[in-house]
């Protein structure tokens, strides 16, 4: 398996914009996550879906934020519109069940200016 | 004043030496406890892994150690080589509660070895 694979790498926008990003989890995975990492708070997670179900999206910042996982193999995190403030790297990752680590993918690093 | 951000405990080792490093963790309940490496520009990587019924567990010049009475996680790196200068982050999990699955990081500590 490639592992995790998030698209795109980078993601330059201007405020207002609408930013998609997406991620393709290991096959046969049933967790999905998606993290924020920023100098100013670290490793944060946003939200998680267990077989393709929003578990806990508590860390979602604002209703600016979605992330919708439409089949086993697809997710995307939408802000809409973007602000500069969400300047960071998104991370997806996904582990094969609730006991076992989780695969990160090489991340999407996000400038809105 | 102004935030700069998280101030990240750092550890800086000569090569070859041991490397300890410490993370205490928030939740009594937490069953599962995770070490990863994050290398620049890269994603977080898994190192090792340790259930609460354990207090040691060892791999390859890797070694975690948990202590639940006071609920710290160390990571012991043996005879540290330059490619193990990362951001290590420790993670819990509780799997026993409606967010089963779900990993909270630690702040992250940055290793850093000299040649």
């Amino acid at each position: 398996d490639a592992g995790v694979i998030q698209s795109p790498r980078h993601e330059v926008t201007e405020m207002g914009q609408e930013v998609t990003l997406r991620c393709k989890p290991i096959s046969g995975h049933d967790y999905l996550f998606w993290y924020r990492q920023t100098m100013m708070r670290g490793l944060e997670l946003l939200i998680y879906f267990n077989n393709n179900v929003p578990i806990d999206d508590s860390g979602m910042p604002e209703d600016r934020f979605s992330a919708k996982m439409p089949n086993a193999s697809f997710s995307t995190l939408k802000i809409q519109p973007s602000e500069p403030r969400d300047s960071a790297v998104y991370f997806c990752a996904s582990s094969f069940n609730q006991g076992t680590e989780a695969f990160f993918g090489q991340g999407t690093r996000l400038t809105v200016v | 004043g102004e935030s700069v951000g998280l101030h990240l405990p750092t550890l800086s080792v000569q090569e070859g030496d041991n490397s300890i490093i410490n993370c205490a963790y928030s939740n009594s309940a937490s069953d599962y406890f995770i070490w990863y490496k994050q290398e620049s520009g890269k994603g977080p990587q898994f190192i090792i892994d340790i259930r609460s019924n354990m207090d040691k567990r060892q791999g390859q010049r890797v070694t975690v150690l948990l202590n639940k009475t006071v609920k710290h996680l160390s990571l012991q790196i043996a005879a540290t080589q330059p490619g193990d200068s990362a951001v290590y982050f420790c993670a819990e999990n509780d799997n026993l509660n409606t967010n089963a699955g779900k990993s909270t990081f630690g702040d992250g500590t940055t290793l850093t070895v000299k040649p």
